[in-house]
């Protein structure tokens, strides 16, 4: 079955450090990924999205990779905020062409 | 509205009373999705629409489930007989027209079977 997984543990980091996510998928080859930010008590907020055509993609201080050889998409903050601090799920489509498979999530804790 | 609304934004039920959830998508947004999210867990899907109709319903846990959208707008998600398993958050989001697109969330509704 299709599987997505992302680090379950907190990931702590130094305010003005890079942080890295990582998102892993096994058994199916996805045409794209998206990424969202959530906080608690809110709904998901769209960030990214990478095609499996695509290398790399930025957004100001976010950078998303998608290695379709790997299986494995990592998301970066650089120069990280207390403000960044969030929960960050993974999605990736799904042999439909509207039902994505999302990743647990992993909670971010950027320290002052 | 500027994003997707949702009602009630926490609802507390006794064990087998029925429950209704209310999304109110962005204007103009034909695709409309219910997920329900568990702590720890991904989201797990629930429907879809585009439009009114609902093309996929596989989602749904149980025949206990049911979920309506009218005028291509508004959705009411409907749990009968609660159990105490379906406490969970219940995401609503829409998109402009489905596929490959970002999705716009709720807040979402806390739902706690006592």
């Amino acid at each position: 079955s299709q599987k997505i997984e992302q680090n379950s543990e907190a990931l702590n980091i130094q305010e003005g450090k890079t942080a890295t996510l990582t998102c892993n998928y096994t058994n199916y080859s996805p045409a794209y990924l998206q990424w969202y930010r959530q906080d608690p008590g809110r709904g998901p907020v769209f960030l990214l999205l990478i095609r499996e055509n695509e290398k790399e993609k930025r957004k100001e201080r976010l950078k998303v990779t998608f290695d379709t050889t790997l299986k494995q998409s990592l998301f970066h903050i650089t120069a990280s905020q207390p403000a960044d601090s969030a929960t960050y799920l993974c999605a990736l489509d799904s042999d439909s062409n509207y039902q994505l498979i999302w990743g647990a999530g992993t909670k971010l804790i950027i320290k002052p | 509205g500027a994003g997707v609304s949702q009602s009630p934004s926490n609802k507390v039920t006794e064990k087998g009373k029925d429950v209704e959830l209310r999304c109110d998508p962005i204007s103009g947004h034909t695709a409309l999705y219910w997920y329900r999210q568990s702590l720890g867990q991904g989201l797990e899907f629930l429907i879809y629409f585009q439009g009114n109709s609902a093309p996929d319903k596989s989602g749904l846990p149980s025949d206990r489930f049911s979920a309506e959208r009218t005028g291509g707008s508004v959705s009411t998600l409907t749990i009968q007989r609660t159990q105490q398993e379906d406490s969970a958050v219940y995401l609503c989001a829409s998109s402009r027209h489905g596929g490959d697109e970002k999705l716009f969330f709720g807040s979402g509704t806390q739902l706690s079977v006592l």
